[in-house]
């Protein structure tokens, strides 16, 4: 049984250029989550997506990100016009249905803008 | 706002030692209290969960939870210098949509 699955592990990118992370969930699991950790900080929420819809982006800044998770194919998370302080580990995690059950997380992808 | 506060640490004991970690949250309505275990450069690693108020052992982790002072610990019995990392404590209320809420985590270093 694979675990959530995150793709590239590491990602550089040049100020003002596009990042695009890739996360596919435990097979059969339709609520995906992504969260992003500053070094030395904790995971901040950003994203909670059930396929083709969004449910809650609060925590996703307004401008330059996005996320989709659509019927076919891995969640994406997209940033726009990176700039340095989009550097940091962004993990995603599944889960099975809408009640929240703990929540496993994939390997993470580190971007660095450079 | 819904929060959770952990001490960063970092906490240090000798191996052998019980390791005694805390988290306090802000939101009432909390039902799900989970403890993550994060080496440095990896990613979360589930160690822990408990949902009803006292203690859960498992191994050398026992969870703690009193909903009345809305705190919950983990204790980390016979430390190992295996068991340095980063503790994330981590929150949800079951009511559908809501994500889980982490504290920043408490550094852990057992010393040999």
């Amino acid at each position: 049984n694979a675990g959530v699955m995150q793709n590239p592990r590491h990602l550089v990118r040049r100020r003002g250029q596009e990042a695009r992370l890739r996360c596919s969930p435990v097979k059969g699991h339709s609520h995906v989550y992504w969260y992003r950790q500053l070094p030395e900080e904790g995971l901040k929420f950003m994203v909670y997506l059930q396929k083709e819809n969004i449910i809650d982006e609060s925590g996703m800044p307004k401008e330059r990100f996005s996320a989709e998770f659509p019927k076919e194919g891995p969640s994406i998370l997209r940033i726009q016009q990176v700039v340095r302080g989009d550097s940091a580990a962004y993990f995603c995690a599944s889960s099975l249905d809408r009640e929240i059950s703990p929540l496993h997380f994939g390997n993470g992808t580190r971007l660095t803008v450079t | 706002q819904k929060e959770v506060e952990q001490n960063s640490g970092p906490l240090s004991v000798p191996e052998g030692a019980i390791a005694s970690l805390n988290c306090t949250y802000s939101d009432r309505g909390s039902q799900s209290f989970f403890w993550y275990r994060q080496y440095s450069g990896k990613s979360p690693e589930l160690i822990m969960s408990i949902y009803s108020n006292g203690d859960k052992e498992d191994g050398r982790f026992t969870a703690q939870l009193n909903k009345a002072s809305q705190y919950v610990s983990l204790l980390i019995r016979d430390s190992q210098p295996s068991d340095s990392a980063t503790y994330l404590c981590a929150v949800a209320t079951i009511s559908g949509n809501t994500p889980l809420v982490f504290g920043k985590g408490t550094r852990l270093s057992v010393i040999a």
